[in-house]
């Protein structure tokens, strides 16, 4: 079974910051939180992963809580093309073969 | 990011034929690999672990004589729906490890498949 917990589905307006959030409360010291997100009929696209410090790249924002059972992805500027299912996983990094298990994720409509 | 292929990127085939579908890493050596199907509407579910040189792993519930997983290289893996139904009719997405540090995982397009 998937170890994070996601809304079902989100709204956001085009151009606004789209805060996406995870409940991981078993998450254990050695796991890293990492996004994903599907796009309609496509493969999943890897967006972002931390372990305890924020993380930011040209896609997203991570903020994790100082307990790590909890984290939020930010999308800071919301588009169109943004539209998609968002992922939220947990999982060791460094082991091979660490195999990723899907939740149901969050679904996040983009309005314009 | 490392880039993974599949194909075909759909097919459509009779009841009772058997698939083909590939899974390549075209810029990396990918030691592990694996496979997911998912229904429409549905989250992923994994399928297997493909590793190579070796047998594969599947998961709970996937029988191995139908979903017939081979990695016979470290950039190829390939998943055979034999004697396909209906039922089978689903999106193949493989995914691929890079190894290292990071060790991330990166997914191909996926594999509509259509059984008749």
């Amino acid at each position: 079974d998937a170890k994070t917990t996601q809304p079902t589905s989100m709204d956001c307006a085009e151009g606004r910051a789209a805060n996406l959030p995870c409940n991981h409360s078993t998450i254990s010291g050695n796991e890293y939180v990492y996004w994903y997100r599907q796009i309609h009929s496509q493969g999943p696209q890897y967006i972002i992963h931390g372990l305890k410090n924020n993380e930011t790249n040209e896609m997203a924002s991570l903020i994790i809580t100082e307990d790590r059972k909890s984290s939020t992805l930010i999308l800071p500027h919301a588009t169109l093309r943004d539209t998609a299912v968002y992922y939220c996983i947990v999982r060791v990094a460094e082991n091979r073969d660490d195999k990723i298990i899907f939740g149901k994720g969050t679904r996040l409509h983009i309005l314009p | 990011g490392a880039v993974v292929s599949q194909h075909p990127s759909w097919v459509i085939c009779k009841s009772g034929t058997s698939v083909k579908i590939e899974c390549r890493s075209l810029d990396f050596q990918a030691t592990t690999m694996f496979w997911y199907r998912q229904f429409p509407k549905q989250s992923l579910m994994l399928m297997a672990t493909s590793n190579e040189g070796s047998k594969a792993t599947y998961e709970q519930g996937v029988e191995k004589d139908k979903f017939l997983i081979n990695h016979a290289s470290l950039t190829l893996s390939t998943l055979t729906v034999t004697s396909a139904h209906p039922e089978d009719s689903s999106f193949y997405i493989c995914s691929a490890e890079t190894g290292g540090a990071g060790n991330e995982q990166f997914f191909g397009p996926g594999t509509r498949l259509t059984v008749l």
